[in-house]
């Protein structure tokens, strides 16, 4: 199993384009999230799935969007990218009540 | 208002003795506990989870408690050693609210 990978591991945007980010899990996890981490601070939840078709917001949605079209897939897509927009983005997927398992991150820069 | 602290940014231990790190938490009713390792560039690891009606959980040098009248988890390293050197965080799950992390204590097991 690869469990949960994301593409691509870097990305320098500048200010007003948009980029989509890739996450995708073989895990058959219902529960998708993604989570954004600035330097020296804890995750913070944008938006997470509870199954395909199925998406809501977390703590800090603004700016961002998903879909989920497929139990294994969960792309985050930036519009407009601002340079708050600059962190590292991590996607997980786990079970109802279970540990998450974390992708190896996407290190964005915004300039 | 919600808040999540974890008791220090950095703690540095001696090798061979017990690491103790402390999570706290303010005005969330969490269903479960848990903890998580994050070596630098690399997404977090799951280590421990402790649900609500449990007061302790093990496994092999690792143990976390969970106090719901303290508001509180404390997470043990017994027997440090370099290879512990990391940044741990706690998350909780907050019904009707999804995971919420704290920002992270760094460990370092001084040899």
């Amino acid at each position: 199993n690869a469990g949960v990978t994301q593409t691509p591991k870097f990305r320098i945007l500048k200010i007003g384009q948009s980029m989509t980010l890739q996450c995708a899990q073989d895990m058959n996890h219902n529960y998708m999230y993604w989570y954004r981490q600035d330097p020296g601070m804890g995750l913070k939840l944008i938006y997470y799935s509870v199954g395909a078709g199925i998406t809501d917001k977390g703590e800090v949605p603004n700016g961002y969007n998903v879909s989920r079209s497929t139990t294994e897939d969960f792309p985050l897509r930036l519009e407009l990218a601002a340079p708050s927009q600059t962190s590292v983005y991590f996607c997980a997927s786990s079970t109802l009540g279970d540990e998450q398992f974390f992708g190896p991150g996407t290190r964005l820069t915004v300039l | 208002s919600q808040k999540i602290e974890q008791n220090s940014e950095a703690l540095n231990i001696q090798e061979g003795k017990t690491a103790t790190l402390t999570c706290n938490y303010t005005n969330y009713s969490p269903a479960y506990l848990q903890w998580y390792r994050q070596d630098p560039g690399r997404g977090p690891v799951f280590l421990l989870l402790i649900r609500e009606n449990e007061k302790e959980k093990r496994k092999e040098r690792l143990k976390v408690t969970f106090d719901t009248t303290l508001k509180q988890s404390l997470f043990h390293i017994t027997a440090s050693q370099p290879a512990d050197s990391a940044t741990y965080l706690c998350a909780l799950y907050n019904y009707g609210q999804n995971f919420v992390f704290g920002p992270g204590t760094r460990l370092s097991a001084l040899p």
